[in-house]
């Protein structure tokens, strides 16, 4: 157990449904991140938040939605996906966004596995 | 851009065997790097994370090092288990501008064969 879990772990949805993936961090971390895993392609990071606040979004489509309400819990909202958005989702917690020694080791929940008929 | 490169994509070894890992980045300007391990449908552990300054680190079987004028790192395990099967993710940290990144490479499936 890393200390970030993620509900639901198994999601199927159609393509104009609506739904949210779910992480919470119970490391006291203050940045936390959404990265997508497809089949033979390397991690590809989706949003950034540092306190809050979102510092980073990766040219991901609209149709992915983040919300961050506080440093323990990020959502990130789906809707009107494409099946080529089926991938293994990872939340990641960081103590800071960057700073001294070991303060931006990352740690990973074990990911909510989407799949979009 | 930063790219992040593993060798090999596969490897597959005998119980009891020590082996290396091979990383290799394009930028040497990294904040850090990190190696993690996956298992199937899983998420990620840290495995262990290398700070720009320093050359090694070690846990337990694990060394990892690091060379950041060849863009280099390598993980090295000793004595490889069965339980070691896994596939292996480094990971290079770019800090610009407050913004800090990891780029992954696609990582190496291991099989350690009893």
């Amino acid at each position: 157990e890393t200390g970030v879990t993620q509900t639901p772990r198994h999601l199927v949805m159609g393509m104009t449904n609506k739904k949210s993936l779910k992480c919470e961090q119970h490391l006291g971390h203050n940045a936390m991140y959404w990265y997508k895993q497809s089949a033979k392609k390397p991690l590809e990071l989706m949003f950034v938040y540092n306190f809050k606040e979102q510092t980073e979004n990766n040219s991901v489509p609209s149709r992915f939605s983040p919300e961050c309400p506080n440093s323990s819990h990020l959502f990130l909202h789906l809707h009107t996906l494409q099946p080529e958005d089926s991938a293994l989702y990872l939340c990641a917690s960081s103590p800071v966004l960057a700073g001294g020694p070991r303060y931006n080791e990352q740690f990973f929940g074990p990911g909510t596995r989407l799949t979009v008929l | 851009k930063q790219e992040v490169t593993q060798i090999p994509a596969a490897l597959s070894v005998p119980e009891g065997e020590n082996l290396v890992l091979n990383c290799s980045f394009t930028d040497s300007a990294i904040y850090n790097l990190q190696w993690f391990r996956q298992d199937p449908g899983k998420g990620l552990t840290s495995l262990l994370l290398i700070q720009s300054s320093q050359r090694e680190q070690t846990s337990g079987r694990l060394n990892a090092s690091l060379d950041k004028s060849s863009g280099r790192s390598t993980l090295y395990i000793a004595a490889s288990q069965p339980g070691d099967s896994a596939t292996y993710l480094c990971a290079a940290a770019l800090l610009e501008a407050g913004s800090y990144q990891l780029t992954f490479g696609k990582g190496t499936k291991l099989s350690v064969i009893p």
